[in-house]
């Protein structure tokens, strides 16, 4: 089991390139998330996909867009890059029962 | 809305010198209280769940324990591995989102 894993481990773009952050489970959970982090914010939530097929709104949407494109895989993408989406992006996915989540090695981006 | 308070914000120990992290938390109706490890350049590690007032759970060095507005998060005779930025998080209602702290990093000298 390789658990959650995200691709690509560190990036940069220049403001206004946009790029897909890529992300895949396989515990066969239903949720998987999409969070920041920065330092002293904490882990904010992005979107959220609930069940494949559907999306939610997190915390700081602004920006992004997702796709859940089937049970494993949840993508993050951003449209037009801005130097305040320089952060870490974790993906996670969450147990269905126990409630708890498991998270991806993360991608770190630089806007310049 | 729900609300997560870890600290201290840093916390630095000796090896062997036994202490607390605390996590403050107001929700409404509260499903689980989760901890995590996190080391530098990694993603979080799950390492507890609690679900009510009373329970208790442990592993090696750690023990979690959890009240009706607040978990401690306690650390017996740390090693330096034990360093790391610990963080709590809270699930509650019908949420299927969870609410995470600030955290709290902590650092074992040898």
């Amino acid at each position: 089991n390789a658990g959650v894993t995200q691709t690509p481990k560190f990036q940069v773009l220049k403001t206004g390139q946009s790029m897909t952050l890529q992300c895949a489970q396989d515990m066969n959970h239903n949720s998987m998330y999409w969070y920041r982090q920065d330092p002293g914010m904490g882990l904010r939530l992005i979107y959220y996909s609930a069940s494949e097929g559907t999306t939610d709104k997190g915390e700081v949407p602004n920006g992004y867009n997702v796709s859940r494109l089937n049970k494993r895989e949840f993508s993050l993408r951003l449209e037009s890059a801005a130097p305040s989406q320089t952060s870490v992006y974790f993906c996670a996915s969450m147990v269905d029962r126990g409630n708890e989540q498991y998270f991806g090695p993360g991608t770190r981006l630089t806007v310049t | 809305e729900d609300q997560v308070t870890q600290s201290p914000e840093a916390l630095r120990l000796q090896e062997g010198e036994s202490s607390s992290l605390n996590c403050s938390y107001t929700v409404s109706g509260l499903r689980g209280l989760f901890w995590y490890r996190q080391d530098p350049g990694k993603g979080p590690e799950f390492l507890f769940t609690l679900y009510s007032a009373g329970e208790e759970k442990e592993k090696e060095r750690l023990k979690a324990t959890l009240t009706k507005k607040e978990s401690f998060l306690h650390i017996t005779a740390p090693k330096p591995e034990d360093s790391a930025t610990y963080l709590c998080a809270v699930l509650s209602g019908s949420a299927r989102q969870l609410t995470f702290g600030s955290g709290t990093q902590l650092t074992v000298l040898p």
